[in-house]
């Protein structure tokens, strides 16, 4: 079985630019979530959907990221207009509902330059 | 809110030696805790976990208590390979809030094994 995979692995882009990560779960897990890791410091929660829908966003550091969980199986998350701190390690996860401890993905490493 | 403390790395032991990295933490309620793993090139993966006061949870040679009256969740290990050195992460999560789990993780450690 596939695990949670992320794409891309890498993005080193300008501050100003946008950029859109994206997150596939396993199969059949309605729980999603999104993390991110800045600079050594903890990992923090930014989201997390269930199916389509956003159950909690309060992770969410400001109006310039967006998620979207279109048909409730990929996520994207897109940060527009980049910031130099927005640079760190963002983490993907997905659970099923009545499972527990999610599986995370390999991450994404941002560099806003 | 709640919050997770551990400890500072990096750490560099050799290989045969004891591992012990500390955790604690703050929370309402009696948290679910966790220990994930991120080796080199890879994602976070659940090392073990525990759900109740005095559980203790193991995997890999691996072991941690839940102590409620200490709120202490350490990481231990006897004998430590090359192969364990990753970033070790204490998490924990509200058990009450449930279907979400939300993880509130502390800020890993580096654990380096020198052969």
């Amino acid at each position: 079985e596939a695990g949670v995979t992320q794409f891309p692995s890498h993005s080193v882009i300008e501050k100003g630019q946008t950029v859109t990560l994206r997150c596939d779960p396993i199969s059949g897990h309605d729980n999603l979530y999104w993390y991110r890791r800045v600079m050594g410091k903890e990992i923090k929660f930014l989201l997390h959907f269930v199916k389509e829908s956003k159950q909690d966003e309060s992770g969410m550091p400001n109006n310039r990221f967006l998620a979207e969980r279109t048909g409730g199986t990929y996520s994207t998350l897109k940060v527009q207009p980049a910031e130099l701190e927005d640079s760190g390690v963002y983490f993907c996860a997905s659970s099923q509902i009545t499972s527990g401890s999610p599986f995370f993905g390999p991450g994404t490493r941002l560099t806003v330059l | 809110g709640d919050s997770v403390t551990q400890m500072e790395g990096p750490v560099t032991l050799s290989e045969e030696a004891f591992l012990t990295i500390n955790c604690t933490y703050t929370a309402t309620g009696y948290p679910s805790l966790f220990w994930y793993v991120q080796y080199p090139g890879e994602g976070l993966q659940l090392l073990l976990k525990a759900t109740k006061a005095d559980d203790k949870g193991s995997n890999k040679g691996f072991e941690a208590t839940y102590r409620k009256e200490t709120t202490s969740f350490h990481l231990e290990k006897g004998s430590v390979q090359v192969s364990d050195s990753a970033v070790y992460f204490c998490a924990l999560s509200d058990p009450n809030n449930f279907g979400n789990e939300k993880l509130t993780f502390g800020t890993g450690t580096r654990l380096t094994i020198i052969p």
